[in-house]
């Protein structure tokens, strides 16, 4: 199994809907980040949680929340869909220290139509 | 503030091409990490180097190498006689103590290598 799992892979809903894309990892990481990924954007950070009490905004939170359900679950919510949401999302942990990047998830292609 | 550019958006080559991609960042910290990833066509990404801020040795590894040099605030990655399977889209990536230990990733390069 993946070390950080992301569900769906790919999903199309539609304008309105909430939709949760679900993270689980078995790394043992305290934290746990959500990106998304835009064309010409890079990764930009929704969401991060460096335990389970401890949740924060990134740079482009409006419009999402999350949960962390638990030490190895965080979950991103988009709770009205619009189409400018349609990306590539990204799930990743990593442990307090710098030395190490993060582990990333395969990421959940998401399409609001 | 911290910040990481990469100012080339798009670049082409033809295989055995070597091809340079530049990246440049930004921050106070006198402790931080640079990262490199792939992302390949199937979409996930892949780590290639990290080097830290204490470091400047150039690092090579098969066909790829990179230049480390904390006066002009660079990381720029090279690729050597280039292969049609290094089309990707590339990330140069900022870890800093000050940032919290968030990444920063840059824009990304979209490399295309033709037959």
């Amino acid at each position: 199994d993946a070390d950080v799992t992301q569900t769906p892979r790919n999903r199309i809903t539609k304008t309105g809907k909430r939709i949760m894309l679900e993270c689980s990892q078995t790394k043992g990481h305290d934290r746990m980040y959500w990106y998304r990924q835009d064309p010409g954007l890079g990764l930009r950070l929704i969401y991060y949680s460096f335990d389970v009490k401890d949740i924060n905004k990134g740079e482009i939170s409006d419009g999402y929340s999350v949960s962390r359900q638990a030490q190895a679950k965080f979950s991103l919510s988009l709770e009205s869909a619009i189409p400018n949401q349609t990306a590539l999302y990204f799930c990743a942990t990593s442990d307090r220290g710098l030395v190490y990047g993060y582990t990333f998830g395969s990421g959940t292609r998401l399409t609001v139509v | 503030a911290q910040k990481v550019t990469q100012a080339q958006t798009e670049i082409s080559v033809v295989e055995k091409e070597d091809v340079t991609l530049d990246c440049v960042y930004e921050t106070r910290d006198t402790t931080y990490y640079l990262f490199w990833y792939k992302q390949p066509p199937s979409g996930e990404l892949v780590f290639l180097i990290r080097r830290n801020s204490f470091d400047e040795q150039n690092e090579i590894s098969g066909r790829y190498s990179w230049n480390f040099q904390k006066s002009t605030s660079s990381f720029n990655f090279t690729i050597t006689a280039s292969q049609v399977v290094d089309s990707a889209v590339y990330f140069c990536a900022l870890r800093s103590l000050r940032n919290t230990g968030k990444l920063i990733f840059g824009q990304g390069t979209t490399l295309q290598v033709k037959p």
